[in-house]
Formats: C-alpha cells, structure tokens, sequence
C-alpha cells in the first residue's frame, strides 16, 4: 500500500524558514518524480513545486521560485521542501503527491499545514 | 504559464442525474489532463489521467473526454459520495503545472 506522510508543517512567522518532510513506503521511490501541491484555506488546488526520480529535472511555481527548494533523498525515501522568506499567502495545507510515469498525481498524503502570521 | 478554467463553479444536481464538468486550457494540452475528486477533509483523488482513462478502482460511472483544449467530466448516474470539488489538472507543459479553480457538485 503506498502512504505519503507529511510533517514538518506549523506556525511561523513571516521571514522565517521551515523544512517540510515526506516519508514514502509502499512503492519504489526512486522510480517516480514526486511533487508538493497546496491549499490555501478554502481555496483550490496550487501546484508548488516537482522533482524528478533522479533530481536531475526540478521545477517551481513562479509563486516561490527563489524562496522554495525541493530536494529528495532516495536512499531514505524522502522528499523535502525548504521553504524560506515565507510570506502570509504561503499559509496553507501542503501535499506530497506521487507522480505516475506522466505528471499527473496517483497518490496523496494527507497534508501537513503551514500557517505563517505574526 | 496554461491557465485551466473550469465551468460552472458550482452544480446542483439531483442523485441519479448526469452531471457534466467543464475544462478548458489557454492552450493545447492535447490529452494530458487530469480530473481529480476532493471531499471536505480529505485529500484530492485521481479520477482519470489521459483525458479518459479511469483510474484504479475508479467507477465506470465516471468518464472524460475531449482533447486539446476542450475537455468534459461525467458522471453518469449521481450517487451520494459523488458529491465534491472537482478538479482538472494539465501536465503537458511543465513546469509549471496547473490546475483548474475547481467546480463543486452539490445535491439538488
């Protein structure tokens, strides 16, 4: 069974950093690009950011390029995003997703949340 | 950046009816476009990928058509879990990807 299990996620004020985690079971890591997607409070669906199996293909929203970094470590079955100078609209529920061999997301963890406020 | 515009916000319909959800892209995607289901609370489900296939342990009640930049979500024969955000997502161009706002499917 493939379970994505997101942490890392709390209260920070604006300018602060903070490290999201993603530890990955039920399937071969380092044979699928993983990806971060969020949710604003009562808002849709926003894709942040997407590594591929082998970190050699990454990409950004325009939203947080500069500021978010994804990596992954394949040997622990992770994937982190580091998240600095975080602003207020950075407030939101953050998923791990699994892509399929296209970049669409087969499977979802259930979030972690981050809120950034003062 | 390929903006998704999804149609109406919001559908009502009764249980049992056909419910039809709308999808468009500023620009081709030709068939790379994903539909996923959102409950409250809950994470978003994969419903189809490839414009019309359904996922594992998806209902045939389920399906998705069109290509390029017109796409359609049905849902045949409403039953009660249907009810939910519905979201597209393109993944032809990336990065980015991007998806739609989403339309929310409320009983009539």
């Amino acid at each position: 069974e493939v379970q994505l299990v997101e942490s890392g996620g709390g209260l920070v004020q604006p300018g602060r950093s903070l490290r999201l985690s993603c530890a990955a079971s039920g399937f071969t890591f380092d044979d699928y690009a993983m990806h971060w997607v969020r949710q604003a409070p009562g808002k849709g669906l926003e894709w942040v950011s997407g590594i591929s199996w082998n970190s050699g293909s990454i990409g950004y929203a325009d939203s947080v390029k500069g500021r978010f970094t994804i990596s992954r470590d394949n040997a622990k079955n992770s994937l982190y995003l580091q998240m600095n100078s975080l602003r207020a609209e950075d407030t939101a529920l953050y998923y791990c997703a699994k892509a399929a061999m296209a970049y669409y997301f087969d499977y979802w963890g259930q979030g972690t949340l981050v809120t950034v406020s003062s | 950046e390929i903006v998704m515009t999804q149609s109406p916000a919001t559908l009502s319909v009764s249980p049992g009816e056909r419910a039809t959800l709308s999808c468009r892209a500023s620009q081709s995607v030709s068939s790379n476009l994903a539909w996923y289901q959102q409950k409250p609370g809950q994470a978003p489900r994969l419903l189809i990928y490839g414009a019309s296939t359904r996922a594992t342990g998806i209902p045939a009640r389920f399906s998705g058509s069109g290509s390029g930049t017109e796409f359609t979500l049905t849902i045949s024969s409403l039953q009660s879990e249907d009810f939910a955000v519905y979201y597209c997502q393109q993944y032809n161009n990336w990065p980015p990807s991007t998806f739609g706002q989403g339309t929310k499917l409320e009983i009539k």
